[in-house]
């Protein structure tokens, strides 16, 4: 069965670094999203990334964020200075939608640690 | 954010008996619900979804109920088993949002005893 994966599954870096978060989502899938969780909170939404640009994003989305899928089967988060609150469960998701349905497949999570 | 509630943080069940989680919503526009399975150290799972213009879906031994007029909606394990045993959480989408970006609650954390 198809599924998403996520690289690293855990990450440790020190504050004001950049980290990179990767993901390679099902092969089929149009949209991509990142989800964080912070421990003992919700899973929040981050971003939506469809056709090849963001299409929707959340408010923790700020200017330290950015999304890429450089070719065509990878799809990235980068945190170009992070803080000691980035420190989060990290999911990847992707969807077919289109097909009345909304379902999103989850990969694994990257855990990063700010220190 | 609080537009996605699941009021009970756990619900323990006997192996064979019916789990029902909860959940409560306060947005009218969402229109579209899903429940997820999380095993520790894993991403969710997808479970089981429903349209705003059902009441019920059913697929094997989960059914999710859909009340619109008290903006609630449950899952039904039946029979329940122990490897059930997972955090649940229910998600909601926005009539508004092209994207599927979802919403979720808190979470469940069911045990199911043998």
């Amino acid at each position: 069965e198809p599924e998403v994966t996520q690289t690293p599954s855990h990450q440790v870096t020190q504050m004001g670094q950049e980290v990179i978060l990767r993901c390679v989502p099902i092969s089929n899938h149009l949209y991509f999203y990142w989800y964080r969780q912070i421990l003992g909170q919700k899973v929040e939404f981050l971003v939506s990334f469809y056709n090849n640009e963001i299409s929707e994003k959340s408010e923790i989305f700020d200017d330290q964020f950015s999304v890429e899928r450089p070719d065509g089967s990878n799809f990235t988060l980068k945190i170009r200075s992070t803080k000691l609150e980035d420190s989060a469960m990290y999911f990847c998701a992707s969807s077919q939608q289109g097909l009345s349905s909304y379902e999103q497949y989850f990969g694994p999570g990257t855990r990063l640690t700010v220190t | 954010d609080q537009q996605v509630k699941q009021n009970s943080p756990s619900l323990s069940v006997q192996e064979g008996r019916i789990s029902i989680l909860n959940c409560d919503y306060t947005n009218s526009m969402f229109d579209y619900f899903l429940w997820y399975k999380k095993y520790p150290a894993e991403g969710p799972t997808f479970l089981i979804s429903i349209s705003s213009i059902k009441d019920k879906n059913e697929d094997g031994r989960f059914t999710v109920f859909l009340n619109k007029s008290a903006k609630h909606l449950s899952l039904h394990i039946v029979p329940s088993q122990p490897g059930d045993s997972a955090v649940y959480f229910c998600a909601a989408k926005g009539a508004s949002s092209n994207t599927g970006k979802l919403i979720f609650g808190q979470g469940t954390t069911l045990q199911v005893k043998p």
